[in-house]
């Protein structure tokens, strides 16, 4: 799986949007991105994936570039609660391969 | 709530002790995961179940660790002998067969060995 890099920690206003970005510039043609937070003391929550196009659901938008190497996780209207860590996973799936790499992932506050 | 659950959510232990998690997914997902996670750290996988076949094993998953799936349905994972570096959260996991499809998370079990 390609590795990926995110800020160690970021910070948001209450109420703005939160842009959290990802690194993947060894990413293959297959791997798709995935994003999940983690709020303290719970599991990982799935947010998103997308593989090439720009994807958004009811939790947040995935823009992806065009060249795929880098991705960024858009929360629209930050609120307190989710202040969690973002973890940005790029993962193919196949016959023997199914864990996902978390890594370290991104420290979100959202600060009122 | 039809997400996966897992019991107990929290246990302590005295060290050589035998511990068993259990992990309910969801319902019509065929895969499930586990997963360990020490303090600031993320998730880790240990081992995948398609049904009630063990398909995959980390080498984090010792001689002491064994997971079971009988019908398919629940999971449980043992830990025989626990040693202080078992302390962490174990996590299960979900999913459907099919590319791509997510893994949804339980909130895990907390091990605390004394």
């Amino acid at each position: 799986d390609a590795k990926t890099t995110q800020p160690t920690s970021m910070d948001c206003a209450e109420g703005r949007a939160a842009n959290l970005p990802c690194n993947h510039s060894t990413i293959s043609g297959n791997e798709y991105v995935y994003w999940y937070r983690q709020i303290h003391s719970q599991g990982p929550q799935y947010i998103i994936h997308g593989l090439k196009n720009n994807e958004t659901n009811e939790m947040a938008s995935l823009i992806i570039t065009e060249d795929r190497k880098s991705s960024t996780l858009i929360l629209p209207h930050a609120t307190l609660r989710d202040t969690a860590v973002y973890y940005c996973i790029v993962r193919v799936y196949q016959t023997g391969a199914n864990n996902l790499f978390f890594g370290t992932g991104t420290r979100l506050t959202v600060i009122p | 709530d039809t997400g996966v659950s897992q019991d107990p959510r929290h246990k302590i232990t005295k060290r050589g002790q035998n511990v068993t998690f259990r992990c309910d997914p969801i319902s019509e997902h065929n895969r499930l995961y586990w997963y360990r996670q020490t303090l600031g750290q993320g998730p880790e996988f240990l081992t995948y179940f398609q049904n009630e076949a063990q398909l995959e094993k980390s080498r984090l998953l010792s001689d002491r660790f064994s997971a079971e799936r009988p019908k398919g349905s629940f999971s449980t994972l043992e830990i025989q002998r626990t040693e202080q570096g078992d302390s962490a959260m174990y996590l299960c996991a979900s999913s459907t067969t099919g590319v791509q499809q997510p893994q949804h998370f339980g909130d895990g079990t907390r091990l605390s060995i004394l």
